[in-house]
């Protein structure tokens, strides 16, 4: 009963790296997302998807690329890692948006460190 | 203005106490509401969903004001495991008036129980 899980759960990049964090998800949701969470900032959602080959901008879009081929994947890209990318990374899932299947499944997060 | 605002605490109360936190939110056509809790280094899970006439689960209570734009948490009875951080989370249009699903977080409240 996997749920969401998300790889890799650490790395620790070079700044101008790039990397690709995959989150995947086996409940079938349309909904996919990625937050990132930063001290006393809360989750702030970076990119979205309502469902397979759509992605939709979020609050700090900024430095990140989302791509949705397959409806149970949302992969995560940077581009050219920067140190102000060292966050801890959540991915999440949901059937729908309503108030009966809103409900967000997270993965257990990807740590990121950017030196 | 962010578009949805919590008092980040931190919340210190007594077992036994009565806590209540309130959210706002900026976008009036806003669809769903939830609060989610979240412990130390771990994903956010569901508390609850906020219905429009208010409900209850336990010692917990949530209410939404779509006249002001805010919801809030009621806790009665605190426990020492009731400690963790609250985030309030409201479900949002996209840009450009694309569908729901941009679930957008409060900062979170952190509330400490203590004996």
């Amino acid at each position: 009963n996997a749920g969401v899980t998300q790889t890799p759960k650490f790395r620790v990049l070079k700044t101008g790296q790039s990397m690709t964090l995959l989150c995947a998800q086996d409940m079938n949701h349309e909904y996919m997302y990625w937050y990132r969470q930063d001290p006393g900032m809360g989750l702030r959602l970076i990119h979205y998807s309502v469902g397979e080959g759509t992605t939709a901008k979020g609050e700090v879009p900024d430095g990140y690329n989302v791509s949705r081929l397959k409806k149970q994947n949302f992969l995560l890209g940077l581009e050219s890692a920067a140190p102000s990318q060292t966050s801890v990374y959540f991915c999440a899932s949901s059937r729908g948006t309503g108030l009966i299947y809103g409900e967000l499944f997270f993965g257990e997060g990807s740590r990121l460190t950017v030196l | 203005r962010k578009e949805v605002e919590q008092d980040p605490g931190p919340f210190n109360v007594p077992e036994g106490a009565t806590v209540a936190f309130n959210c706002t939110y900026s976008n009036s056509a806003s669809q769903s509401f939830f609060w989610y809790r979240q412990d130390c280094r771990k994903e956010p899970k569901l508390l609850m969903s906020v219905y429009s006439s208010g409900n209850e689960d336990g010692r917990f209570t949530a209410q939404l004001n779509r006249a002001s734009q805010y919801i809030s948490l009621l806790i009665r009875d605190s426990k020492l495991s009731d400690s963790a951080t609250y985030l309030c989370v409201v479900n949002m249009r996209g840009a450009g008036g694309t569908s729901y699903g941009k679930l957008t977080f409060g900062q979170g409240t952190i509330l400490t129980v203590h004996p």
